[in-house]
């Protein structure tokens, strides 16, 4: 069965520090996707990025990276110089193409606070 | 700009009622699924379909069931509602597993 876990339930960090979040996922397919989403106070998620199985190239966008490993199954995300408005609630989510079908399961997420 | 729509932002409803909590998509998506959202837990796949008609469970189906009988609406259902399922309630629409999910702005509900 897939799963998705994200271990660390809150950070703090102080504006202008880099700060990692954590994704391990589990899953039997071959073919699958990764996502992480932001979930700001307001409360609708916004989707971030999506990865395939077979692209591990790390992506950057902005003060935005992901680091993909498929040796650890983690699909990490790190901000750079963090700032108050990245203030939220982040998940990662999980996609398998042939064992469950259009199930996307979703981490218990990280609450990330930036202080000014 | 695609769009889900969630018919309530807040629900109050008494233990024991039967609550309807209605989701419409507009972009002609095969995937729908309805989460709900606790403090430390995330969020939790109650059920998911991938065509009209056609629904799944997910990690926690009990005491909800669902309806889609069109392909853009789609209905959770609190048979009996009980207090243990006060909760922000998530609908989301997709294309299919490759893509990502489009969120509704949830709906608080709370069972007194």
């Amino acid at each position: 069965a897939q799963k998705v876990t994200q271990a660390q339930t809150e950070i703090s960090v102080v504006e202008k520090e880099d700060v990692t979040l954590d994704c391990v996922y589990e899953t039997r397919d071959t073919t699958y996707y990764l996502f992480w989403y932001k979930q700001p106070p307001s409360g609708e998620l916004v989707f971030l990025i999506r990865r395939n199985s077979f692209d591990e190239q790390n992506e950057i966008s902005g003060r935005y990276s992901w680091n993909f490993q498929k040796s650890t199954s983690s699909f990490n995300f790190t901000i750079t110089a963090s700032q108050v408005v990245d203030s939220a609630v982040y998940f990662c989510a999980l996609s398998e193409e042939e064992t469950s079908g259009s199930r996307l399961t979703f981490g218990e997420g990280t609450q990330l606070t930036v202080n000014p | 700009d695609v769009k889900v729509t969630q018919s309530s932002r807040y629900l109050v409803k008494r233990t024991g009622e039967k609550v309807f909590l209605e989701c419409v998509q507009d972009m002609d998506h095969e995937n729908m699924f309805w989460y709900r959202q606790d403090p430390g837990l995330g969020l939790r796949l109650i059920y998911f379909s991938y065509d009209v008609k056609m629904k799944e469970k997910g990690d926690i189906p009990e005491g909800y069931s669902v309806s889609r009988e069109k392909k853009e609406r789609f209905s959770l259902i609190l048979e009996s509602a009980s207090t243990n399922q006060t909760s922000m309630y998530l609908c989301a629409s997709s294309i299919g597993p490759r893509t990502e999910a489009f969120f509704g702005q949830g709906t608080r509900l709370t069972v007194v």
